[in-house]
């Protein structure tokens, strides 16, 4: 089955300084792949997703993802964070079979973001 | 994007009572929804999987006689959980996705308190 890691609970960063975000997974081809942000007390909002092709995938908010096959890794990256982008983000993976019920989220990474 | 809507966005009941929190897909036909629960600073935990005019496939560990999910049109799913408790407190969170889609698009979900 497959099952996705987010390593860091909790990342702090200053405003402005650059932000990456660490996702692995676990599945026996190349998943479907997804980052999610929610603020407190909403629902989630797509970032960005990869499906095939090039491996760097532009987002929403100056986001870019970047899969790598070989560390089966879908890392998030933002050159310059901004005070609006503290939230909490998470990585899903869903399996390219047609499946009813098979996305999967990571635990999630808070980020917080100092002045 | 699509846009799903789901209501209320918070709601307080009693012990005892139920509570139903719809899920509506506004601009697409969605043959699959998706029901999540949200517990603080956590991950989403997939409920169930219900498909327009189906049963809905609950994971192992949710109770569906407590959490009735029903899924009776193309653009409408609702959850209702009955005789709420304390511990159903939690953040409810719908998907859905459209025929032969892969990516499932998220409701901005229900806060439930029970009291």
């Amino acid at each position: 089955a497959q099952s996705v890691t987010q390593p860091d609970i909790h990342i702090t960063v200053s405003e402005g300084a650059s932000l990456e975000l660490r996702c692995n997974y676990s599945y026996g081809a190349t998943p479907y792949l997804f980052w999610y942000v929610q603020s407190p007390g909403q629902g989630l909002q797509l970032l960005l997703k990869y499906f095939s092709g090039d491996t760097l995938v532009q987002g929403i908010k100056g986001f870019e993802a970047e899969f790598k096959r070989s560390q089966s890794s879908f890392n998030l990256r933002k050159p310059s964070v901004h005070w609006s982008d503290a939230a909490e983000y998470f990585c899903a993976v869903k399996g390219t079979q047609y499946n009813n019920n098979d996305m999967r989220f990571g635990a999630g990474t808070r980020l917080t973001v100092k002045p | 994007g699509a846009v799903v809507s789901q209501h209320p966005s918070r709601v307080i009941c009693k012990s005892g009572t139920s509570v139903k929190i719809e899920c509506r897909s506004l601009d697409f036909q969605a043959t699959t929804m998706f029901w999540y629960r949200q517990f603080p600073k956590q991950s989403l935990m997939l409920m169930a999987t219900s498909n327009e005019g189906s049963k809905a496939t609950y994971e192992q560990g949710v109770e569906k006689d407590k959490f009735l999910i029903n899924h009776a049109s193309l653009t409408l799913s609702t959850l209702t959980v009955t005789s709420a408790h304390p511990e159903d407190s939690s953040f409810y969170i719908c998907s859905a996705r459209g025929s032969g889609l892969v990516e499932a698009f998220f409701g901005q979900g229900t806060r439930l308190t029970v009291v």
